[in-house]
């Protein structure tokens, strides 16, 4: 797989940092996502962006931020606002048209020591 | 509210028994739904779409609108479909996906 990159693969953290995880895409998608993946409760969506310059809240956006400066880049920063930020991280992104599936990326698990 | 729910958390079958995997949601307009599949140390990814109406790894899922439904099936189960299997929907302009819980399927020898 290619195209969605995402690192680091694991990362730890200290209570009360701040941590940034990085998505980085070559596939020209306009779209990108962030999700936070729990056991026994799914995905759910923090952050999206349509277009450089541009992002939304999803459902869990309390206690993260993001930037989109670039098209090919998406960084989630957690943020020490963030209760209980240990769980697996996953990026994704969507090419254009109503429809089109989105891939992800191999995801970051992060783990508050 | 818009929901997706699927019931159970671990589904166990033989190898050659057929498989149903089911995915109820809640959303008022009309549903895209699609399946994904997480397969051992890999991404997650699409194994199909309702729009498309295909069937890959002999997977099949039928929209039923009646009964708010969109499960997943397979006649004959293989041990490399075991897998982590999310179903999604398809939400508002930003084509945001709401994902359910997710199923693990396993197929035993």
């Amino acid at each position: 797989d290619g195209g969605i990159t995402q690192s680091p693969k694991y990362l730890f953290r200290k209570e009360g940092q701040n941590v940034t995880l990085s998505c980085e895409q070559n596939l020209n998608h306009d779209a990108m996502y962030w999700y936070r993946q729990d056991p026994g409760q799914g995905l759910r969506l923090i952050y999206y962006s349509q277009i450089v310059n541009d992002f939304q809240k999803g459902d869990i956006a309390e206690g993260y931020s993001v930037s989109r400066e670039k098209k090919e880049s998406f960084p989630l920063t957690v943020t020490s606002a963030q209760k209980n930020p240990t769980a697996f991280y996953l990026c994704a992104t969507r090419g254009g048209g109503r429809g089109n599936e989105q891939f992800f990326g191999p995801g970051t698990r992060l783990t508050v020591l | 509210a818009q929901r997706v729910t699927q019931p159970e958390k671990l589904l166990s079958v033989f190898k050659g028994a057929p498989v149903e995997l089911k995915c109820n949601y809640s959303y008022s307009g009309s549903p895209e739904l699609f399946w994904y599949v997480q397969y051992s140390r890999q991404r997650l990814q699409l194994l199909l779409r309702h729009i498309s109406r295909e069937s890959i790894k002999g997977f099949t899922a039928d929209l039923n609108k009646g009964e708010t439904s969109f499960h997943l099936k397979k006649p004959f189960a293989q041990e490399e479909d075991s897998a982590m299997y999310y179903c999604a929907l398809m939400s508002g302009g930003y084509n945001k996906l709401i994902f359910g819980a997710g199923t693990r399927l396993a197929v035993h020898p």
